[in-house]
């Protein structure tokens, strides 16, 4: 089966860091996702990673460690517009078949 | 580019009734998806689709339909609605049905059973 692991919520400062974690539990992997998605709005793509290790982009980078089961998201320098939840998301077979977790409710706060 | 666009945006339907939601995109993208969001359970996969004319269960497939006539059209039949299909229905496409590439998703269709 497949078993993905998040936060429910985090509350953070402006301008602060904040890492989101991710466990993971499934039968294959392809590779792991990272979603943003404001309230009432549709998620939108932040980052892919395949291999282990970090993978930087602006503000955001993500981690993972295969062997772990486990991926972090982490945003740098937080503005109010981060506010959102934060999807993990496994391909645990190919053909592009998400499982997502539950999601991260982040709030940023002034 | 639209990108991937669904209708309605808000349904209400009774038990019992029948509905489809309407799901295009415009990226001539080979791999289109339904998922349903509910509260502290993310999103899970419905049906989906490789190709036209290709279609395939999710997660959850029982109680919806799907079928794939063109690559950019993918409807989301529900048969005799319930009030355990309230939820946020997203359709979403991506380039390619191998893994890797990222999905677009499109705004949503708020739908409520009574």
């Amino acid at each position: 089966g497949q078993n993905i692991d998040q936060p429910t919520e985090m509350t953070a400062t402006e301008g602060a860091i904040v890492q989101i974690n991710c466990t993971y539990q499934t039968s294959g992997f392809n590779g792991l996702f990272w979603y943003q998605q404001h309230a009432g709005e549709a998620p939108t793509f932040l980052s892919y990673n395949v291999l282990d290790g970090l993978e930087e982009k602006g503000r955001f980078s993500s981690f993972l460690s295969r062997s772990k089961g486990y991926s972090y998201l982490l945003l740098k320098e937080l503005q109010m517009k981060d506010s959102a939840s934060y999807l993990c998301a496994v391909d645990g077979k190919a053909g592009n078949m998400l499982t997502f977790g539950g999601g991260t409710r982040l709030m940023v706060k002034p | 580019n639209a990108g991937v666009t669904q209708t309605p945006k808000f349904q209400v339907l009774k038990t019992g009734q029948s509905m489809t939601l309407q799901c295009a995109q415009d990226m001539n993208h080979e791999y289109m998806s339904w998922y349903r969001q509910d509260p502290g359970m993310g999103l899970r996969l419905i049906h989906y689709s490789v190709g036209a004319g290709i279609t395939d269960q999710g997660e959850v497939p029982n109680g919806y339909n799907v079928s794939r006539s063109t690559t950019e059209d993918f409807p989301l039949r529900l048969l005799s609605a319930a009030p355990s299909q309230t939820s946020v229905y997203f359709c979403a496409s991506s380039y390619s049905a191998q893994g890797g590439y990222e999905q677009y998703f499109g705004p949503g269709t708020r739908l409520t059973v009574t």
